[in-house]
């Protein structure tokens, strides 16, 4: 059974930039959250797909969106790159909404 | 919102235990989950504990909690220095928005001392 995956490892971007990272859940799971972590915090709740519909979102401007796939894959778009995303995004994926989540290894973003 | 709460830094002995502690604010909290990160890394599942029960213990790891004062520990038996790490405790909720989040604190920076 494959975990979770995220890609790419690390990225480097400018102000102004856009992103796009990616997410292929565990075999299964329908539902997949973003976190997002700066540097000595814990993460922070960034949103949640669950059946490729957003299903809820935490405190993050909509420059932040996502996307869910019918194979329940996921991306996070960020757009007008900030000095302040600077951080290790984390995705995990859970059987179901209220299942536990299980967490991939991360992208460690740097805005230069 | 939630908010969790967590000393940032223990230190102990090899083969001590190890006792994290974690306060948080919803009491509607239905799962109770607890990470590891070890550096660079992501996040490990390490063990939950549902709201209903009061401990839970998985081979070396003990849960407690306690409901009304809203207080989680984990206590790691035996610790080695494989269990240096940063431990996150993360109530599981409801957002009011329709989704299911963690809320982390800033987590407990574990060091094992050899």
């Amino acid at each position: 059974e494959t975990g979770v995956t995220q890609s790419p490892t690390h990225l480097i971007k400018t102000r102004g930039q856009q992103v796009t990272l990616r997410c292929s859940s565990q075999s299964g799971h329908n539902t997949v959250s973003w976190y997002q972590q700066a540097l000595g915090q814990g993460p922070q709740f960034i949103f949640q797909y669950y059946r490729e519909e957003e299903n809820g979102r935490g405190n993050f401007p909509p420059r932040f969106s996502g996307l869910q796939f019918p194979n329940y894959s996921s991306e996070l778009n960020v757009n007008a790159l900030e000095l302040d995303d600077s951080a290790l995004y984390l995705c995990a994926s859970s059987l179901g909404l209220y299942n536990e989540q299980f967490f991939g290894p991360g992208t460690r973003l740097t805005v230069l | 919102g939630e908010d969790v709460e967590q000393s940032l830094f223990l230190s102990v002995r090899e083969g001590d235990s190890s006792v994290i502690n974690c306060t948080y604010t919803d009491s509607s909290s239905t799962y109770l989950y607890w990470y590891k990160q070890e550096p660079g890394a992501g996040l490990q599942l390490l063990t939950y504990i549902f709201s209903n029960m009061d401990m839970k213990q998985d081979q070396r790891l003990t849960v407690l909690l306690n409901k009304k004062d809203k207080h989680l520990s984990l206590r790691i038996a035996d610790t080695q220095t494989g269990d240096s790490a940063i431990y996150f405790c993360a109530p599981g909720g409801d957002s009011g928005a329709g989704s299911y989040q963690l809320t982390f604190g800033k987590g407990t920076k574990l060091s094992v001392i050899p």
